[in-house]
This record gives C-alpha cells, sequence and structure tokens, in this order.
C-alpha cells in the first residue's frame, strides 16, 4: 500500500523564524512528489518535484527531492503570519497518476 | 490556465436524501478526474478514480452503492452521496488531471443533519 508520512504534525514558530517540513514516502512506480498549502478551502499548488538534488525555490519557500532516501523536504524562510497554514505533501504514482496524501503539517505563525 | 470548478460549494440536507456534486474543467478536457474527501483535520482521502466513458474504480472501503460517480463527458464527473447520513459530512474536493499534473477544485462542505 502506497504511504506517505508527514512530520511533524504540528508546528507552532514566531515570525522571522525558519522551518523545515519533511515528506517520506513509499509508492509504487513513483512519477513525481508535491507539495501543497491548504488554508480554508482546497489545496493550492506549491512546488512539484521529480528528479532528486534539484531545489526548487519561489520566494521564502524552498524545497528538494532526494529519490534514494525516499524523502522531500519544504524550507520556509523569515515565517510570516501568512503562512499559517497546512501543508500537504502528496506523491503522485501508479499507473493512473494517482495521489497519495500525507497527514499534513499544521504551521502556525505566531506575531 | 487550468481551472476546475464545484457545485455546489456548500451544501446542507437531511439524512436519508441524496446530494449531487459536479466537477467541472472549465478550460480543458480531462480523461481521468479523482474525487477526494477531508474529514476535519486529516489529510485528503481518495475515494475513487473517474475515468470518462467508464466505470469509476473506488479505493479499499469506499462504497460505490452509496458514492456514485459519473464521467459523462471530458469535462464533467458527478459525485452523488445518495441516502446520506451525518457521518458523510465532510468536505468533498475533486481534481482533474491534465497531462502529469491535477488541478483541484474548490470544495464542497456537506453537512448531513
Amino acid at each position: 500500500e502506497d504511504k506517505v508520512v508527514q512530520s511533524p504534525l504540528s508546528l507552532v514558530v514566531h515570525e522571522g523564524d525558519t522551518v523545515t517540513l519533511n515528506c517520506s514516502y513509499e509508492v509504487t512506480n513513483f512519477r513525481s512528489l508535491l507539495w501543497y498549502k491548504q488554508e480554508k478551502k482546497a489545496p493550492t499548488f506549491l512546488f512539484m518535484l521529480t528528479s532528486s538534488g534539484i531545489e526548487k525555490k519561489s520566494g521564502r519557500l524552498s524545497s528538494i527531492l532526494d529519490k534514494k532516501e525516499l524523502f522531500s523536504i519544504l524550507n520556509i524562510t523569515a515565517t510570516q503570519t501568512g503562512d499559517s497554514a497546512i501543508y500537504l505533501c502528496a506523491v503522485l504514482g501508479g499507473s493512473n497518476y494517482k495521489l497519495t496524501f500525507g497527514k499534513g503539517t499544521l504551521l502556525t505563525v505566531n506575531p | 490556465g487550468a481551472v476546475v470548478s464545484q457545485h455546489p460549494s456548500r451544501v446542507i440536507c437531511k439524512s436519508g436524501t441524496s446530494v449531487k456534486i459536479e466537477c467541472r474543467s472549465l478550460d480543458f478536457q480531462a480523461t481521468t478526474m479523482f474525487w477526494y474527501r477531508q474529514f476535519p483535520k486529516q489529510s485528503l482521502m481518495l475515494m475513487a478514480t473517474s475515468n470518462e466513458g467508464s466505470k469509476a474504480t473506488y479505493e479499499q472501503g469506499v462504497e460505490k452503492d452509496k458514492f456514485l460517480i459519473n464521467h459523462a463527458s471530458l469535462t464533467l464527473s458527478t459525485l452523488t452521496v445518495t441516502s446520506a447520513h451525518p457521518e458523510d459530512s465532510s468536505f468533498y474536493i475533486c481534481s482533474a488531471r491534465r497531462d502529469t499534473e491535477q488541478y483541484f477544485g474548490p470544495g464542497t462542505r456537506l453537512t448531513v443533519t
């Protein structure tokens, strides 16, 4: 059975802190790993990672994938209160491009 | 862009009634759409994969007679929750696949009283 495990499950930090969110996976026919941010509605796409060792960056967010060790990290630097959300890691796999989600990390950034 | 809509965004129904949720890809054709369910403080759980013109593939533990999925066109999939019960109250999200990416709808919050 495909499995995606995220840690920590929740995290509380102060504005300006840097956070690292972890995602490990066991998936058949791995195609890519995706990070999403979910606030009150449906998830919004952050990154898609397909190759090992190539960092993807968008502003204060960055992510990298290690296909040998089967994990990814999402870094957020200089956190802001607007970064408070659930961050979901999902892995795309299988013949039908099925997404398997982790349980998410609830990030709370306090002023 | 790739836009996916869902309708309704919020629905309240009485126990025992059926509710239909629509998922549309607005600017692309999607041969495959996915239906997810998310309970409070939990992650998205895939319920079923909807393929245009064929029967949906349900995940283990999801009752196919209770959650009817129809994918009659390349831009529309529907999920019907039949004989809804309060434990079916949840956030239902669809996604549509284009190439290797999935685009999510905004979700439908179902409350069964």
